[in-house]
């Protein structure tokens, strides 16, 4: 079964650091590119950054660059998302979402994960 | 990056249909036919719908259906379903691999 499982979210001091992780399995993780996407209380989902199949190259939101970390294993079939100086905006649900294929390519998010909770607050 | 632009809420009676609109700009939805919908039930993983605009992921039923038309793209639910009831998130491609998502839509079933 293709899954995609997110942990590391809980309750963070505003300026902390947090580390998300996502475990997938069920598909060979190397040949996809990655994404995580955010949901806010009470808004819509935002998507925050985007990383290439081998790790490269990584894309994210205008608003969060330089605070927010993408990277990958692929020995471990695990993707990670370092926040640094966190903000009270930045509570939200944390997906991880999987992207485009290697030999095939496309412009959308087909696996989701169920997400992580990570709340900014003193 | 603005995002693009849903109605809060929808609603209808089992068995009718409704329509989710999703409008966007000249660098999102007017720019790619890449707009993806996705059923979001709290608590669990958002579910794909439609992608590329009016493609089906195989195991959603034809129930679901998408279009567009200039910087506007849609979703209708026809036969309405109980189950139907949700959030609706629309999303586009924005170039250099940045994606935008909509404000969401929350259906309600009568």
């Amino acid at each position: 079964e293709v899954q995609l499982v997110e942990s590391g979210g809980g309750l963070v001091q505003p300026g902390g650091s947090l580390k998300l992780s996502c475990a997938a399995s069920g598909f060979t993780f190397s040949n996809y590119e990655m994404n995580w996407v955010r949901q806010a209380p009470g808004k819509g989902l935002e998507w925050i950054s985007h990383i290439s199949a081998t790790g490269l190259t990584v894309f994210y939101v205008d608003s969060l660059r330089g605070r927010f970390t993408l990277s990958r294993d692929n020995d471990r079939n695990t993707l990670s998302l370092q926040l640094n100086n966190v903000r009270v905006e930045d509570t939200a649900v944390y997906y991880c979402a999987r992207g485009s294929a290697t030999f095939f390519y496309s412009y959308y998010m087909d696996v989701w994960g169920k997400g992580t909770t990570v709340t900014v607050s003193s | 990056q603005s995002a693009l632009t849903q109605p809060r809420s929808v609603s209808g009676s089992p068995g009718q249909s409704v329509t989710i609109s999703c409008t966007g700009t000249g660098s999102d939805v007017y720019a790619y036919n890449y707009v993806s919908w996705f059923q979001h039930h709290p608590g669990k993983a958002p579910r794909l719908l439609i992608y590329d605009v009016s493609k089906r992921p195989s195991g959603v039923p034809d129930r679901f259906s998408g279009s567009k038309s200039a910087y506007t793209a849609s979703l209708t639910i026809s036969g309405l379903q109980d189950d139907d009831e949700a959030d609706y998130h629309c999303c586009s491609y924005a170039g250099s691999d940045t994606w935008v998502f909509g404000g969401g839509t929350k259906l309600t079933v009568l």
